[in-house]
């Protein structure tokens, strides 16, 4: 089993749309999570850590699940901006080292 | 946040050889890493640059095959050595700025490697 699964995607939606994704990770005593971007042929960008309590940043929600080991992400009102690569990422539990996983791919059209 | 540039950015060599990567930080870091990213894959850890000791490796990834120095707080190099086909991939510098609360990492653009 991956340490970090993701929602395979791609995930087609039109402009205004709200699309979620989901990624479960295997160590249950990983502490810090985030979601990053990575647009085509570039390095990822840090998009928004995800806390306990869950958290917004404009049009992104990203909500953690301890007990079930389950992360979201939400974006409402898609963008055509909005069409990337996203990673969910998981710390390995008292050591420095990030997990990525395989991503979900997004497309938004017109 | 961080700026972090690596050099070259991409590259085309030839199997048996050998390249260095340079990565250099706008600020002292005490947490480097290098990562790879094989095409159409997520990125996986090769290794952490300690400053002042020897690199820590990940499992599959030996010191002989990617050699890694951190001279100082600023600065690492990767060499990916004796080089094949499958070493076809891009690398990416990592550092982690740290608040109170807070853990971000940040990536460099990458030096996209291929190996003919």
């Amino acid at each position: 089993r991956k340490e970090v699964e993701q929602d395979p995607g791609p995930f087609n939606v039109p402009e205004g749309a709200t699309v979620a994704f989901n990624c479960t990770y295997s160590n249950s005593a990983s502490q810090s999570f985030f979601w990053y971007r990575q647009d085509c042929r570039k390095e990822p960008k840090l998009l928004m850590s995800v806390y306990s309590s869950g958290n917004e940043d404009g049009r992104f929600t990203a909500q953690l699940n301890r007990a079930s080991q389950y992360i979201s992400l939400l974006i409402r009102d898609s963008k055509l901006s909005d069409s990337a690569t996203y990673l969910c990422v998981v710390n390995s539990g008292g050591y420095n080292k990030l997990i990525f996983g395989a991503g979900t791919r997004l497309a938004v059209h017109p | 946040s961080a700026v972090i540039s690596q050099k070259p950015s991409r590259d085309i060599c030839q199997r048996g050889t050998s390249l260095t990567i340079q990565c250099q930080v706008d600020s002292q870091v005490t947490m480097m890493f290098w990562y790879r990213q094989q095409p159409g894959q997520s990125l996986t850890l090769i290794a952490t640059a300690n400053q002042g000791s020897e690199a820590t490796y990940e499992s599959g990834f030996v010191i002989d095959k990617f050699p890694i120095s951190r001279p100082n707080l600023t600065f690492s190099t990767l060499t990916v050595s004796n080089m094949s086909p499958e070493d076809s991939s891009i690398y990416l510098c990592s550092v982690v700025i740290t608040g109170t609360v807070t853990y971000e990492q940040y990536f460099g653009p990458g030096t996209r490697l291929t190996v003919t």
